[in-house]
């Protein structure tokens, strides 16, 4: 079975930087493009931004469009959002998801990030 | 961007049918998934390319799709099935969009 973990989410200040990473196992991980996905509390799902499987291609919400970078390390299986410019908007629960070709197949069970002073 | 509309909420008794709508301008050109969410846990996808069922998904989700329409069955709806259900498409540049989330209460 499919496994994700993401880690790294905190408490940040508006203005601040934080990196989370997402260590996947049990499947080719340099096989499938990868996605992050947040959920604001008590809100809806949105999506966040994606990597194509060799990680020469990534795409961007608009509401974090140069302010977040998408990358991963094949060599290592995991996967990184660095968020940087932190608004207290982008205080959610972040998850990342495989890709199975315009859909996500697989979650993690998500990491906290909270953007307050 | 476009847009997917689902209703809030949805409201049925045990062992009825519960017919959730995702609407979006693109959806005949584009498939639509769905994804059931429970409290304090992640997505968990039950139907894709608008009708097929992952494995281990029970035969009473089913999905349907007629022009800007996107439709998931829940027959016989048991009081495990409440949760909130996501649609979710895909646009010609290559990003994704949720529609905001129909909440299944059993009653």
């Amino acid at each position: 079975e499919v496994q994700l973990l993401e880690s790294g989410g905190g408490l940040v200040q508006p203005g601040g930087s934080l990196r989370l990473s997402c260590a996947a196992s049990r499947f080719t991980f340099g096989s499938y493009a990868m996605n992050w996905v947040r959920q604001a509390p008590g809100k809806g799902l949105e999506w966040v931004s994606a990597v194509s499987a060799s990680g020469g291609n990534t795409y961007y919400a608009d509401s974090v469009k140069g302010r977040f970078t998408i990358s991963r390390d094949n060599s290592k299986n995991t996967l990184y959002l660095q968020m940087n410019s932190l608004r207290a908007e982008d205080t959610a629960v972040y998850y990342c998801a495989k890709d199975l070709g315009g859909y996500f197949g697989s979650w993690g069970q998500g990491t906290l990030v909270t953007v307050s002073s | 961007s476009y847009e997917l509309t689902q209703p809030p909420s949805v409201s049925v008794s045990p062992g009825q049918t519960a017919r959730i709508t995702c609407s979006g301008d693109a959806l005949p050109k584009q498939y639509a998934y769905w994804y059931q969410q429970k409290p304090g846990q992640a997505p968990v996808l039950v139907i894709y390319k608008d009708s097929e069922r992952p494995s281990g998904i029970p035969e009473r989700f089913s999905g349907s799709s007629s022009g800007t329409t996107v439709t998931l069955t829940i027959s016989g709806v048991q009081a495990e099935d409440e949760a909130d259900y996501y649609c979710q498409s895909a646009d010609s540049s290559g990003t994704y969009i949720f529609g905001g989330g129909t909440k299944l209460t059993v009653l």
